[in-house]
């Protein structure tokens, strides 16, 4: 079993749409967790932190599930500009990072 | 952004040749990662460093070596190229073990 696990998609979601995607890890002992967002053939840059308590981002909003083991991402309102690959990471207090696989998401006119 | 370089940043290669990207960072952070990347993989852990001279193994680790001989250069070996380790490979830096990851602009390399 995969210590991160992403629902790989695709979405395909019009303009305007609400999306949420979910993150499932297997080792409980993960400190703190993370969404970034890939463009094709570019690196992955930081979207948000994951906290217990959620948090929100103008129209993102993360949230962290510790006794089930999971986080997600909620997109509201989507823009053309969301359409991008998004990856959760989990890290471990030995300071190692994994990430998920990547959901891509296409928003269409 | 942290000054993350990595280099060569394309490289085409023969099977059975050994190879050295190089990822050079100017922001002093401790931690540094080689991830690779696949279509329907994401992005894997070779190696990662928490400090100088101090590395250990991620999940697809075989047929990889990494050194650091300090702060700033963490370097990914492939001994003998195979076809399968044709990939986009990433760097990536960390201040701690919680904070969030910066990355290099990824290496494309090819082996033939």
């Amino acid at each position: 079993r995969k210590e991160v696990e992403q629902d790989p998609g695709p979405f395909n979601v019009p303009e305007g749409a609400t999306v949420a995607f979910n993150c499932t890890y297997s080792n409980s002992a993960s400190q703190s967790f993370f969404w970034y967002r890939q463009d094709c053939r570019k690196e992955p840059k930081l979207l948000m932190s994951v906290y217990s308590s959620g948090n929100e981002d103008g129209r993102f909003t993360a949230q962290l599930n510790r006794a089930s083991q999971y986080i997600s991402l909620l997109i509201r309102d989507s823009k053309l500009s969301d359409s991008a690959t998004y990856l959760c990471v989990v890290n471990t207090n030995a300071g190692k990072s994994t990430f998920g696989d990547g959901t891509t998401l296409t928003v269409k006119p | 952004d942290a000054g993350i370089t990595q280099s060569p940043r394309h490289k085409v290669t023969e099977t059975g040749t050994p190879v050295t990207l190089r990822c050079h960072q100017t922001e002093n952070h401790r931690y540094m990662y080689w991830y690779r990347q696949d279509p329907g993989h994401g992005l894997r852990l070779i190696h990662y460093s928490y400090g100088v001279k101090d590395t250990d193994k991620g999940e697809v680790s075989d047929g990889y070596s990494v050194s650091r001989s300090k702060t700033e250069d963490f370097l990914l070996t492939l001994e003998s190229a195979t076809s399968s380790q044709t990939s986009v490979y990433f760097c990536a830096t960390k201040t701690g073990t919680n904070t969030e990851a910066f990355f290099g602009q990824g290496t494309r390399l090819t082996v033939v």
